[in-house]
């Protein structure tokens, strides 16, 4: 059972345009969301995360919006660099006191300079 | 302020050998988990301990174990190994668990 789902394999994208990476999650019960980038080999690194409170959250170039009653987040990119270029995950966690993650499949991102 | 460390970086065993990673949390941290990603499933959760319990298991089987010690360093132990035991395995920190995760290189496991 996916419960949190990347629908989309990967993307490519122009540098300097908007990348816009999706998620989305089927347990209501999830109350945080995070997203990491990943290069091969390495540890994800984590980008920015949301509350299941808020519907925008922003960092610099990344923005993460959450539509609670669609269940599902976006991430996005301004403007898209090649450095950006690497595997994006989504990630929910639940209300109880834990640290567990639960992982969409991924996202490769390409950004084309 | 020094990241996740994990070690070693890369191993080869033997089906049916039993191996030990070590993961050494960001200073202050008292949750660890540990991630397995292989191509076909993606990043699963196996367990995640705090102030030295396990809070958390995921779906794997037994031969899969943990611990956490007092300074918060935990390790991860798989028997008897299988050829789909071949994975990266993380291991991530965080606050309380309730907070962001971050993750360790990662430790690439070839089992042969």
């Amino acid at each position: 059972d996916q419960q949190v789902k990347q629908n989309s394999p990967s993307l490519s994208v122009q540098e300097g345009r908007i990348s816009i990476l999706n998620c989305d999650y089927t347990n209501s019960m999830f109350d945080y969301f995070l997203w990491y980038k990943k290069y091969p080999a390495e540890g994800p690194t984590f980008l920015i995360s949301i509350s299941s409170i808020k519907d925008k959250n922003e960092d610099g170039r990344f923005t993460v919006f959450l539509n609670k009653s669609a269940k599902h987040l976006s991430l996005h990119i301004v403007p898209s660099q090649p450095g950006d270029s690497a595997v994006y995950f989504c990630a929910a966690k639940g209300s109880s006191n834990t640290g567990k993650l639960i992982f969409g499949q991924g996202t490769t991102l390409q950004v084309k300079p | 302020k020094a990241g996740v460390t994990q070690t070693p970086r890369y191993l080869i065993k033997t089906r049916g050998q039993q191996v030990t990673l070590s993961c050494s949390p960001i200073s202050g941290h008292r949750s660890v988990s540990w991630y397995q990603q292989t191509p076909g499933q993606g990043l699963q959760f196996l367990f995640e301990y705090f102030s030295e319990t396990q809070r958390n298991k995921g779906n794997f089987p037994g031969r899969f174990s943990g611990r956490q010690f007092s300074n918060s360093r935990s390790e991860m132990n798989v028997s008897t190994l299988e050829l789909g035991d071949s994975a990266l395995y993380l291991c991530a920190s965080s606050l309380t668990g309730q907070s962001e995760a971050f993750f360790g290189q990662g430790t690439r496991l070839t089992v042969v």
